[in-house]
This record gives structure tokens, sequence and C-alpha cells, in this order.
């Protein structure tokens, strides 16, 4: 139930087409859906959040769409570049009080030019 | 800047040797995380600090230590007992543990065994 499973685990678009990574929960207390982004030997960063309560939210060309019902949120990508070229990371954190992220495994995405 | 500074950046381990990781912030932030990253793998949580002189283990904490004397400070040492130490190793920060606060994450060390 603590899980947050992420797929594809690798993915190659071409340039200007549209990226989408899913990821899918059981755990209905999690309330708060980040997304972080990872170049090799980097840390991740912040990319994008949602909270339950809203079914979309865009900035720029990145978009997080949520499926409440069917448990399940994803990553859209749109006009993919190559240099979006990264390790994306879904992640959800229960209502607590230390906010702990449960990860998923990560999808390797590549843009070919 | 204001950011993470994890330091070195790539540190050797021998046999039976602790060694210790370096994370220093200067966001302010209260809550401060490790976390260790394998290839393939998610981000798994060692340890975690709400505040100054307090940490609570995370779910891979055996063979790990930590201490936070300073709000600005949160460093790890992967002891003799952690067998199996190689990996890619992440500290972040965040406002709080309480909030919906973003984690601001260092780039990361890794460690390797002689």
């Amino acid at each position: 139930q603590q899980q947050v499973k992420q797929s594809p685990q690798s993915l190659i678009v071409q340039k200007g087409g549209i990226s989408i990574i899913n990821c899918a929960y059981e755990n209905t207390a999690f309330d708060y859906f980040p997304w972080y982004q990872q170049f090799p030997g980097k840390g991740p960063a912040l990319l994008i959040a949602i909270r339950p309560d809203v079914s979309e939210k865009k900035e720029g060309r990145f978009t997080i769409s949520f499926n409440k019902s069917a448990k399940q949120f994803s990553l859209h990508i749109m006009d993919s570049q190559p240099g979006d070229s990264a390790t994306y990371f879904c992640a959800a954190s229960i209502r607590g009080n230390n906010r702990k992220l449960i990860w998923g495994l990560g999808t390797s995405l590549a843009v070919n030019p | 800047d204001g950011g993470i500074t994890q330091s070195p950046k790539y540190l050797f381990r021998k046999e039976g040797q602790n060694v210790t990781l370096s994370c220093e912030q200067n966001l302010n932030h209260d809550a401060m995380y490790w976390y260790r990253q394998d290839p393939g793998q998610g981000l798994r949580l060692i340890y975690y600090s709400q505040i100054v002189n307090d940490f609570q283990k995370g779910d891979i904490a055996e063979g790990y230590s930590v201490s936070r004397e300073k709000k600005e400070s949160f460093p790890l040492t992967v002891t003799s007992a952690q067998k199996n130490p190689t990996a890619f190793y992440l500290c972040a920060s965040s406002l709080q543990a309480r909030s919906n606060q973003p984690q601001h994450f260092g780039d990361g060390t890794r460690l390797s065994i002689l």
C-alpha cells in the first residue's frame, strides 16, 4: 500500500513529440504528488507537483494529470526537447508529521534530435 | 546563492573503514534528509531530521549514523557494518517536514569500495 508504481522504465521520444510517464498508487492517504527531474551526476529537482483536489496542473510544457478514482497520475511533456533527456521520478507523501516521500523507481527519458 | 552542498563528490572506502559524507545547507531549512540511490532504483530514505538535535531512522538505516548539531549541517557516516555501501548518496532539505514543502537536493556523493 506504500508503493508508487511508475511506468515505463525507459522511454524514447522524437524531438517535438509528447512524452508520457505514468504512476499508480494504492494508499488513499497520499495527498501530495510531486514529479522530480534528475540529470546524470546531479540531484533530483522538483519539476511540478499536484494535490488530489485538482485534476490537472500545467507549467509550461509540463502537465500533471490526476485521476483520483483510478489512483493514477501522469506527467506529460509537450514538444519534447533533447534537453529534457533525464530520469523522471514520481513520488507521493502521506498526511502526517514527517512528510516522507514514497518514490517511484524512475523513468529514463531520451529525446532524439 | 542558496543551496545544498555535498562533499566530497567521490569517496572511496576501504574494508572495515567508517567514512563520513558532508551535507551543508544555507536555505534556513528545518528538515534534512539522506537518501541512497542505486541503479534502476528509486530513492530510499536512510535518515531524516525535522529539527536540530533530532533525527529519525528511515527505511534503510542499518549501517548508517547521523548527527544534527547545527541547523545547517547533517553529516552521514557510513559504518563498517554497512556491507554494501557502494551507491550514490543524496542529501536534501525542506523548509519544514510537516507541510507540502518541496525537497531541495544536493548533487550527491558517489561512494565506492576499494
